[in-house]
């Protein structure tokens, strides 16, 4: 199995909920990583967990909260977002975070922010 | 930033004719990757070039790199419309960190 699967596909959510995104591989990687892509841009990395620990945080607001309950898996739980917070949001991964590593990407979660 | 810079920033061809796009960069990398992504999809790697080496063939696919320049080059060659994506190059840095260039936008017209 050589997938990255995310879930939703599609979120919409207000501004005061509470949700969460979903990453999950069983390709025994064991580097996860979380990117933010707005349209017509590259995508920016957020996190980046390396044997379930938080390795990485590029300065993200405290409203995205990360979480790697095991090596599988990887969450990212949104709570208060802005509007400019929508965005196609990627997760990754790799064999481990080194160097030379090729990652793989899931489809995404497009995510709007009313 | 250390975000790479490509160019063009869209490019439109001919089925079979050759692709070529380039991105600069501008500290010391370990490696250089290519992604493809469709439409606001997920991205999907093509080619990985590592730092001591100068070329690198994949099917259709070929990446130079010149360090000394910061820049690499990926060619499509005989392009297909089944071609036509956003292609990206990301900067590998210690730790596995990676940072995307600005994009291509490739069109192939059947």
């Amino acid at each position: 199995d050589t997938e990255v699967t995310q879930t939703p596909k599609h979120l919409v959510m207000g501004m005061t909920n509470k949700k969460s995104l979903k990453c999950e591989q069983h390709m025994g990687h064991r580097a996860m990583y979380w990117y933010k892509q707005k349209a017509k841009k590259p995508p920016e990395l957020m996190f980046v967990y390396s044997y379930e620990k938080l390795s990485i945080n590029e300065s993200v607001p405290s409203r995205f909260s990360p979480e790697c309950p095991n090596s599988s898996l990887l969450n990212l739980h949104l709570h208060a977002l802005q509007p400019e917070d929508s965005a196609l949001y990627l997760c990754a991964s790799s064999q481990v975070m080194g160097k030379n590593n090729e990652q793989f990407f899931g489809p995404g979660t497009r995510l709007t922010v009313l | 930033s250390q975000q790479g810079e490509e160019d063009p920033q869209a490019l439109s061809i001919q089925e079979g004719e050759n692709a070529t796009m380039n991105c600069s960069y501008k500290t010391s990398i370990n490696n250089l990757q290519w992604y493809r992504q469709n439409s606001g999809r997920g991205l999907v790697h093509l080619i990985l070039i590592r730092s001591n080496e100068r070329e690198k063939h994949s099917g259709r696919l070929r990446v130079t790199l010149d360090t000394s320049k910061k820049s690499s080059s990926l060619l499509i060659t005989a392009s297909r419309a089944a071609d036509t994506a956003s292609y990206f190059c990301a900067t590998g840095y210690n730790f596995n960190k990676f940072y995307f260039g600005s994009g291509t936008k490739l069109n192939v017209k059947p």
